[in-house]
């Protein structure tokens, strides 16, 4: 049974550039959620998808945008690159029809360099 | 949202046991407290969760104080494949998202 899969693993851009993400959940799994983490700090909430929707969003700016397609999988979209971008982003996943406590299962992410 | 307080960082001997704190003083009655570690250069991973008893699983006990504002997780027997770093989570039952603070970087030694 796979994981959270995650693609890339590493990822090169320039200033201004943009980029796009892609996680595939956990077998049976409805909901994705993206978190951005910066070295040395733990993850920080972007968004979650659920039903292709947008369901609740953290304090990102609009140019971090997401896609959910019929089969689950995500991406996560980032336009107008810029230094502090360079993270590591984190797909996770979970089961919304069972409760909002179930566990979410995290993917190794993306760590994405902006030079 | 309900904020969590963790020891930055915490060592322990292999095959001693382990008890990671975290205080929630402003928790909610609604907040469950999640537990998660994160393994170095992998995702992080769900260690347990309760919301007012204590709580036991393969890998690990959660202890939770009676008034809740403060809680411990338990490693029984630390190994050094348990060196990561330990996030303790308030989450609320309406919300599906985490708000990960810090967390506690534990490290074994042999």
């Amino acid at each position: 049974d796979a994981g959270v899969t995650q693609s890339p693993t590493h990822l090169i851009k320039t200033r201004g550039q943009q980029v796009t993400l892609r996680c595939s959940p956990k077998s049976g799994h409805d909901t994705v959620s993206w978190y951005q983490q910066a070295l040395g700090q733990g993850p920080q909430f972007i968004f979650q998808y659920y039903e292709e929707e947008e369901r609740q969003r953290g304090n990102f700016p609009d140019r971090f945008s997401g896609h959910q397609f019929p089969n689950y999988s995500s991406e996560l979209n980032v336009n107008a690159l810029l230094l502090g971008d360079s993270a590591l982003y984190l797909c996770a996943s979970s089961r919304r029809a069972r409760g909002s406590n179930q566990p979410q299962h995290f993917g190794d992410g993306t760590r994405l360099s902006i030079l | 949202d309900a904020k969590t307080t963790q020891p930055n960082s915490m060592e322990s001997n292999e095959e001693e046991p382990v008890h990671l704190p975290c205080n929630h003083s402003t928790i909610s009655g609604t907040d469950y407290i999640h537990w998660y570690r994160q393994l170095p250069s992998q995702g992080p991973e769900y260690v347990i969760h309760g919301l007012t008893s204590n709580v036991n699983n393969r890998m690990a006990s959660l202890a939770i104080a009676e008034d809740r504002k403060s809680s411990t997780l338990i490693l029984h027997r630390a190994t050094l494949r348990d060196a990561a770093v330990y996030y303790c989570i308030l989450r609320d039952v309406p919300n599906n998202d985490m708000r990960f603070g810090a967390g506690t970087r534990l490290t074994v030694k042999p």
